[in-house]
């Protein structure tokens, strides 16, 4: 089984409807991130928590809202969504060693259209 | 200049041949570098870590120029099932858990 789960895989959706795409992790990592991919553009941080009660905005918040369940769950939601909403999004994960790079473990993505 | 810039190719190159990337990064107090692999429509898996001058792994090769601020990776005897975009990744100073991507580099390799 995956490490790192998102569902749903494939979303199609319409503007002004809202939608939660889902992350679940079973590494144990306290670290998790949503970034999202557009054609060329590098992935982009969206939000990220380094555990149940730390949530950060990354560079590009706006329009999207996060909430971590628990340790294993990291949710995004677009309240209201708009068609530069489509792209790729991915949930990542990563364990907390403080000053050292972290490896980060990528779900398989979301592929997400807004019409 | 941009914190992390790719040349987006794609570089298409036969079989067997040796290619190389440079990826520029823009903040000369980062210590560490990565590069990611990404298939198309996949999620990107970690390749290969710098943390000093260079790392070798089997026919991979990742090099750090902190002078001019730039990283290579080196694949040598080039397979079909390397081809792929290579992301050049540069951690946050002070939140290293913290990513910047470039936009990668895409490979062909062909018959």
């Amino acid at each position: 089984d995956a490490d790192v789960t998102q569902t749903p895989r494939n979303r199609i959706t319409k503007t002004g409807k809202r939608i939660m795409l889902e992350c679940s992790q079973t590494k144990g990592h306290d670290r998790m991130y949503w970034y999202r991919q557009d054609p060329g553009l590098g992935l982009q941080l969206i939000y990220y928590s380094f555990d149940v009660k730390d949530i950060n905005k990354g560079e590009i918040s706006d329009g999207y809202s996060v909430s971590r369940q628990a340790q294993a769950k990291f949710s995004l939601s677009l309240e209201s969504a708009i068609p530069n909403q489509t792209a790729l999004y991915f949930c990542a994960t990563s364990d907390a060693h403080p000053n050292s790079f972290n490896e980060q473990y990528f779900g398989p993505g979301t592929r997400l259209t807004v019409t | 200049r941009k914190e992390v810039e790719q040349d987006p190719g794609p570089f298409n190159v036969p079989e067997g041949a040796t290619v190389a990337f440079n990826c520029t990064y823009s903040n000369s107090a980062s210590q560490s570098f990565f590069w990611y692999r990404q298939d198309c429509r996949k999620e990107p898996k970690l390749l290969m870590s710098v943390y000093s001058s260079g790392n070798e792994d089997g026919r991979f090769t990742a090099q750090l120029n902190r002078a001019s601020q730039y990283i290579s990776l080196l694949i040598r005897d080039s397979k079909l099932s390397d081809s792929a975009t290579y992301l050049c990744v540069v951690p946050h100073t002070g939140t290293a858990s913290k990513l910047t991507f470039g936009t990668g580099t895409r490979l062909q390799v062909t018959l």
